[in-house]
């Protein structure tokens, strides 16, 4: 059964700080992995999808790497902004369908 | 491009009352899936369409929950009778499609039910 866990559970950085959250998960045979920012109340908004061929993904400040031998995720965000902070979930999929979640990093910047 | 509509967005109703729930997918997107969300916790899938037909409801609780995308295109999720349990934010995402291309899930802003 795919396990996914996210590491750490909350963060809490000054503005303009660089910051790693990671993901890790049981099983490496898996199709694609996306991240995505919620906020309060509100409902998921994907940030990038890295497909299982890909090392890595960027957009904008965001950047995000996969290592599926070590069954490892990071999401790279540069110059972090108030605005930047929400919930970041990780996903993984392992069938082309279904994702399955992590718990979950509730990031806050504060300015 | 319209994204992934939801209604409605709150609702509140005692234990043992029913409720439904209703998603609008992105036009021409064949797949859809509901997604159940405990506070604190990542979703988790209950049911996934191929347009009108279920691909997988494995995690779907039946004996009370049921969910139907009749033309293809909105889908209803229901529950019948509510737990106290069942208190959750209720997703609906879509995608092109499914399978080893791995297509991209876009959500909806979701329904959040409490039940009292």
């Amino acid at each position: 059964k795919q396990e996914v866990t996210q590491i750490p559970a909350a963060l809490s950085v000054p503005e303009g700080e660089n910051l790693v959250l990671n993901c890790s998960f049981t099983d490496s045979a898996i199709y694609n992995l996306q991240w995505f920012r919620q906020d309060p109340g509100k409902g998921l908004t994907s940030l990038l999808l890295i497909q299982s061929s890909q090392r890595e993904q960027t957009s904008g400040r965001l950047n995000a790497s996969l290592d599926k031998s070590s069954g490892r995720s990071t999401l790279y965000i540069a110059a972090s902004q108030p605005g930047d902070s929400a919930t970041y979930l990780c996903a993984v999929n392992p069938s082309g369908s279904r994702l399955t979640f992590g718990e979950g990093t509730q990031l806050t910047v504060n300015p | 491009e319209a994204g992934v509509a939801q209604s409605p967005r709150y609702k509140i109703i005692e234990k043992r009352q029913s409720v439904a729930f209703w998603c609008n997918p992105i036009s021409g997107h064949a797949t859809l899936y509901w997604y159940q969300q405990i506070l604190g916790q990542g979703p988790k899938l209950l049911i996934q369409f191929q347009n009108n037909g279920v691909v997988d409801d494995s995690q779907l609780p039946k004996d009370r929950f049921s969910a139907e995308r009749l033309k293809g295109v909105d889908s209803t999720l229901k529950i019948q009778p509510a737990k106290l349990e069942d208190s959750a934010v209720y997703l609906c995402a879509s995608s092109l499609d499914w399978g080893p291309d791995a297509y991209e899930q876009y959500f909806g802003p979701g329904t959040r039910l409490t039940v009292t």
